[in-house]
């Protein structure tokens, strides 16, 4: 079993639709999250940190559940630049980063 | 500019030979990290160094070798021994050990023929 899964998609949405993308972790003793954003053949970037309690950054809303180990991240008003694939990525107590394959979103007009 | 360079962009090599991917950083961050990206998985850890003529193997480091003589370098060989070499090479830094976001180089790709 893979540490960190995602679902690969592609998902396909209009501009303006809502879009959520789930992330499970295996490793229980996870202490940090976080999602980052990579364009095709760039390299990745900080989207957001992920906080127990939910955050939440303009249209982007991380939750995290640790009864179930999984995070999601919420896309509200999807817009043509958020075309890209999005990776979900786990930091273990003392331990180094555990990176999702990633989800790739299209954003379609 | 603050930032992370990588060179080059894109690298070509015959089978057999070893090639070094350069990773330079004027971030004044301590800890460094060389990834290999194949299609379809995460990020895979080769190296990571954490100081000044120190580094630690990560998941994948056999066919690989590191140095890191000064705080702004962390070059990465790819030896003749790496069977499988073609991939996406990321170098990331971190302020240091604890902290947690990772700032990313652009990557080198690197096809093997």
């Amino acid at each position: 079993r893979k540490e960190v899964e995602q679902d690969p998609g592609p998902f396909n949405v209009p501009e303006g639709a809502t879009v959520a993308f789930n992330c499970t972790y295996s490793n229980s003793a996870s202490q940090s999250f976080f999602w980052y954003r990579q364009d095709c053949r760039k390299e990745p970037k900080l989207l957001m940190s992920v906080y127990s309690s939910g955050n939440e950054d303009g249209r982007f809303t991380a939750q995290l559940n640790r009864a179930s180990q999984y995070i999601s991240l919420l896309i509200r008003d999807s817009k043509l630049s958020d075309s890209a694939t999005y990776l979900c990525v786990v930091r273990p107590l003392n331990n180094d980063m555990r990176f999702g394959a990633g989800t790739r979103l299209t954003v379609k007009p | 500019d603050g930032g992370i360079t990588q060179s080059p962009k894109y690298l070509f090599r015959k089978e057999g030979q070893n090639v070094t991917l350069s990773c330079e950083q004027n971030l004044n961050h301590d800890a460094m990290y060389w990834y290999r990206q194949d299609p379809g998985q995460g990020l895979r850890l080769i190296y990571y160094s954490q100081i000044v003529n120190d580094f630690q193997k990560g998941d994948i480091a056999e066919g690989y070798s590191v140095s890191r003589e000064k705080k702004e370098s962390f070059p990465l060989t790819v030896t003749s021994a790496q069977k499988n070499p073609t991939a996406f090479y990321l170098c990331a830094t971190t302020r240091d050990r604890v902290y947690n976001e990772q700032f990313f180089g652009p990557g080198t790709r690197l096809t093997v023929l």
